[in-house]
């Protein structure tokens, strides 16, 4: 079946570090990969998504490329702010199965200290 | 973006007693609600598909007579835990897909989650 794997945390970087939290999938088909964030007291919000091979998704400063060839979809920051701080799902919706459902990773935590 | 609320965010409850929890699209029409249980530094799991005005769909593994789901309109689904027992503590986090929004990818809005603690 569909899986992702992403990096375990916790995560802790100062203020304007680099950020790469690590993210692989396994899936029969050609599924969609996203990037969701959960920030403390509320729900997941979708940050970012890439539909195809090669495709890059960007938001907010985030930026994750779709490898099919590494199955990858790592998530980077060039410059991590305070505000950043949030547990970060990866993602895909498999169209080979139903593609109304996600499969997520288990998370990584990520603190950013002024 | 669109928003989704649960209610309520926090719930104790002793063993053997039912709660309710409901998942509510605020401000657009959901004719898909997902339900998911995510247990701590674990992934979210989900547990079954609500489509309005029909049956819920179950994962495999989770009883369908353990957690009732109801989405009687477009804009309400409910999980009901029936019996519930230490072991069904967790959190529980709803999501919606805005059909208006149309592709089988449109985005799904979650809710905030609701901490079930069962003594």
């Amino acid at each position: 079946g569909d899986s992702v794997t992403q990096m375990e945390g916790p995560v802790t970087l100062s203020e304007e570090a680099f950020l790469t939290i690590n993210c692989t999938y396994t899936a029969t088909g050609y599924p969609s990969l996203f990037w969701y964030v959960q920030y403390p007291g509320e729900g997941l919000q979708l940050l970012l998504k890439a539909t195809k091979a090669d495709d890059k998704g960007s938001n907010k400063g985030f930026e994750a490329t779709y490898r099919k060839e590494t199955t990858s979809f790592h998530l980077e920051k060039g410059s991590v702010q305070v505000s950043d701080s949030a547990v970060y799902f990866c993602a895909l919706s498999d169209p080979g199965g139903s593609a109304r459902q996600l499969t997520f990773g288990s998370g990584t935590q990520l603190t950013v200290l002024p | 973006g669109a928003v989704v609320s649960q209610h309520p965010s926090r719930v104790i409850c002793k063993s053997g007693t039912s709660v309710k929890i409901e998942c509510r699209s605020l401000d657009f029409q959901a004719t898909t609600m997902f339900w998911y249980r995510q247990f701590p530094k674990k992934s979210l799991m989900l547990m079954a598909t609500s489509n309005e005005g029909s049956k819920a769909t179950y994962e495999q593994g989770v009883e369908k007579d353990k957690f009732l789901i109801n989405h009687a309109s477009l804009t309400l689904s409910t999980l009901t835990v029936t019996s519930a027992h230490p072991e069904d503590s967790s959190f529980y986090i709803c999501s919606a897909r805005d059909w208006l929004a149309g592709g089988p990818y449109n985005e799904q809005f979650f809710g905030p989650g609701t901490r079930l603690t069962v003594l």
